[in-house]
């Protein structure tokens, strides 16, 4: 079954930390990841995404890794800010077909 | 447009009530997906179109829910006889082309609560 997991389920950090959510997949056939931020009460809006053959893409502060051997990504999030606070979807799209099999998404919360 | 409209952006109705959402894609963009997202979950897939017809309607749940593109730019979902369980965010989002390589980009959403 195509599945997305994501961890930490939620994650607290001070301003100006970093911090890393993760990202594990079970799709197949494998066409590409991306992350989408979800501010509260908007629509998702794409921050990277990420082909099989690539295993890291930066957006600004944003920096996400792919290792598609263990069907792993990560998103990296530097000297976080305020604004930084919604929450991270993790996305995969299977090759046959354009559907998106979405993560729940981690909930990051920024505290000054 | 500059982006993905959905409205109303708010709905409440009483249960067994019809409610018709509304989307308005990217201008040019082909293709529409409408889901449904809880709180705390990811968005849910319901239907994707493809111009004016429904390419994939398979994750409608049930045959209370339908959806329209009739003139391959504006669609509409509608839900029949709506149930509490109905409750949630229905997200609208369109693409240029509908390829599994392209961002799909997300209207606000409607926040649907079903009393």
């Amino acid at each position: 079954k195509n599945q997305v997991e994501q961890s930490p389920q939620s994650l607290i950090i001070l301003e100006g930390k970093n911090c890393t959510l993760q990202c594990n997949y079970t799709v197949s056939p494998f066409s590409n990841l991306r992350w989408y931020k979800q501010d509260t009460g908007r629509g998702p809006v794409s921050l990277t995404i990420m082909t099989f053959s690539e295993n890291t893409k930066s957006n600004g502060r944003y920096t996400a890794t792919l290792d598609a051997d263990t069907k792993q990504s990560s998103l990296h999030i530097t000297a976080s800010q305020l604004s930084d606070s919604a929450s991270y979807i993790c996305v995969v799209t299977c090759d046959s077909n354009y559907q998106l099999i979405w993560g729940a998404g981690t909930k990051l919360i920024i505290k000054p | 447009g500059a982006g993905v409209s959905q409205t109303p952006s708010n709905k409440v109705t009483e249960k067994g009530k019809y409610v018709e959402l509304r989307c308005d894609p990217i201008s040019g963009h082909t293709a529409l997906y409408w889901y449904r997202q809880s709180l705390g979950q990811g968005p849910e897939f319901l239907i994707y179109f493809q111009g004016t017809g429904a390419a994939d309607d398979s994750g409608l749940p049930n045959d209370r829910f339908f959806a329209v593109r009739p003139e391959g730019s504006v669609s509409t979902l509608k839900i029949q006889r709506t149930e509490r369980g109905d409750s949630a965010v229905y997200l609208c989002a369109s693409s240029l082309k509908g390829t599994g390589e392209e961002t799909q980009y997300f209207g606000p959403g409607t926040r649907l609560l079903v009393l």
